[in-house]
């Protein structure tokens, strides 16, 4: 079965500090794989996609991730982290013909502190 | 401003009382999708549709009915509500005929069954 596994359900961090949120995705298939923030009290907003060509990835605010298939990771990276990053994160991943039905890890927990 | 409606904001719903949840979006997107979030379980596809006039079962679909009349709206219906429904619940949309395969989401509904 495909799932999504996102280790660290909290990630506390100083502000300007870098951060990883790590995430690994067990499939068959090949994948499409996705970031997505939740600020508090909203819905989900895409950071950051991978659908093919370059592994390394850019997304908004400054957030980039590094798709690694041999080792079905797909971490996200800020080398800055500012106060209004602190959010819920999600991974998720697509298979590949199976339409946009997302697969979402359980979400980690980025909190920013002075 | 285009982009997806979710209403109620919130509701408190006795046990056995039947509900609507209403979506709407005005993208034009062809698929349509309903999850809930739940605290350490990340978010969970309780149904989807792919096109107007279709529909199918996600990962966690009973107790839950939709209906896609037609390409705005995706109403989710619950006919008699339990206390295990509590939850927050996601509309979203996409359009995956453009390959984009990004998935729009709305603010949310936050549904408590007592």
């Amino acid at each position: 079965a495909q799932s999504v596994t996102q280790l660290d359900s909290q990630v506390p961090v100083f502000e300007e500090a870098p951060v990883e949120l790590r995430c690994n995705y067990s499939s068959s298939v090949s994948v499409y794989l996705f970031w997505y923030v939740q600020y508090p009290n909203q819905g989900l907003q895409l950071l950051l996609k991978y659908l093919s060509g370059s592994t390394l990835v850019k997304g908004i605010n400054g957030f980039e991730a590094e798709f690694n298939k041999s080792q079905t990771s797909f971490h996200l990276r800020k080398p800055s982290v500012h106060i209004s990053d602190t959010a819920e994160y999600f991974c998720a991943v697509i298979l590949v013909g199976d339409t946009d039905k997302l697969i979402f890890g359980t979400g980690t927990r980025l909190q920013v502190f002075p | 401003i285009a982009g997806i409606t979710q209403a109620p904001t919130s509701q408190i719903l006795a046990a056995g009382r039947r509900m609507t949840l209403r979506c709407t979006q005005d993208m034009r997107h062809n698929a349509m999708y309903w999850y809930r979030q739940d605290l350490g379980l990340g978010l969970r596809l309780i149904h989807y549709s792919n096109t107007a006039g279709t529909t199918g079962k996600g990962e966690v679909p009973d107790g839950y009915s939709v209906s896609r009349a037609n390409t705005d709206d995706f109403p989710l219906t619950l006919a008699s509500a339990v206390p295990s429904q509590t939850s927050v619940y996601f509309c979203a949309s996409s359009d995956y005929r453009k390959g984009s395969n990004e998935q729009f989401f709305g603010p949310g509904t936050r549904l408590t069954v007592l």
